[in-house]
């Protein structure tokens, strides 16, 4: 199993500037979460999808930040324009959620994004 | 807004010491995970903690959640040098159906020097 997928790893722009972040759940997963995480506030929780529908967004910072899950196999996160307070590591994960309530989060590697 | 302290925020020990860090919150959790995060990568489940005053054991790892489900401690015995990394509480809020996001403290920085 390749795991959760995110794409780029590093991400390197300038203020003002469209930044897309990608990720590919893993096959079978029904959930996808979205995560920032900075030194000063932790990990925090900016949106998730069940079986494709925004559930949450209320962690989404403000109307620059907007995210999509056009199919089970693909989300993207968009930050527009980009200011240099988003700098941080986004992680993506996924999970299959059953009516327990208990889940397991498969976290990816993250993307590193610096807004020069 | 649900909050999980974690406490220390930065511990650095001697290889073969014990240690314990520990999750607080003022609010009632359903369940409560803990995570290990290394250097450029996302936080690896370790275990899951349901029932009030429950204990589980992973190897060197001792888990345990509070009678109340407000809180959980982690005990690491013989510290190794593998065991460093950032350990993270997350606790969640929903008893049953559909997914709510896990709420996260902000961690525990752990150096286990040989």
């Amino acid at each position: 199993d390749a795991g959760v997928i995110q794409s780029p790893r590093h991400e390197v722009t300038e203020m003002g500037q469209e930044v897309t972040l990608r990720c590919k759940p893993i096959s079978g997963h029904n959930s996808l979460f979205w995560y920032r995480q900075t030194m000063m506030r932790g990990l925090e929780l900016l949106i998730y999808f069940n079986n494709n529908v925004p559930i949450d967004d209320s962690g989404m910072p403000e109307d620059r930040f907007s995210a999509k899950m056009p199919n089970a196999s693909f989300s993207t996160l968009k930050i527009q324009p980009s200011e240099p307070r988003d700098s941080a590591v986004y992680f993506c994960a996924s999970s299959l959620v059953m009516g327990t309530g208990l889940y397991e989060q498969y976290f990816g590697p993250g993307t590193r994004l610096t807004v020069t | 807004t649900q909050l999980l302290e974690q406490s220390p925020q930065f511990l650095s020990i001697q290889e073969g010491e014990n240690l314990t860090v520990y999750c607080n919150s003022s609010s009632v959790f359903s369940s409560l995970q803990w995570y290990r995060q290394e250097p450029g990568e996302g936080p690896v489940l370790l275990v899951t903690v349901v029932t009030g005053g429950e204990v589980k054991k992973l190897k060197r790892l001792t888990f345990q959640f509070g009678d109340a489900r407000k809180d959980s401690s982690l005990h690491i015995t013989a510290a190794q040098p593998g065991d460093t990394g950032l350990y993270l509480c997350a606790g969640v809020s929903r008893s049953g159906g559909g997914a709510d996001g896990l709420t996260f403290g902000k961690g525990t920085h752990l150096i286990i020097q040989p």
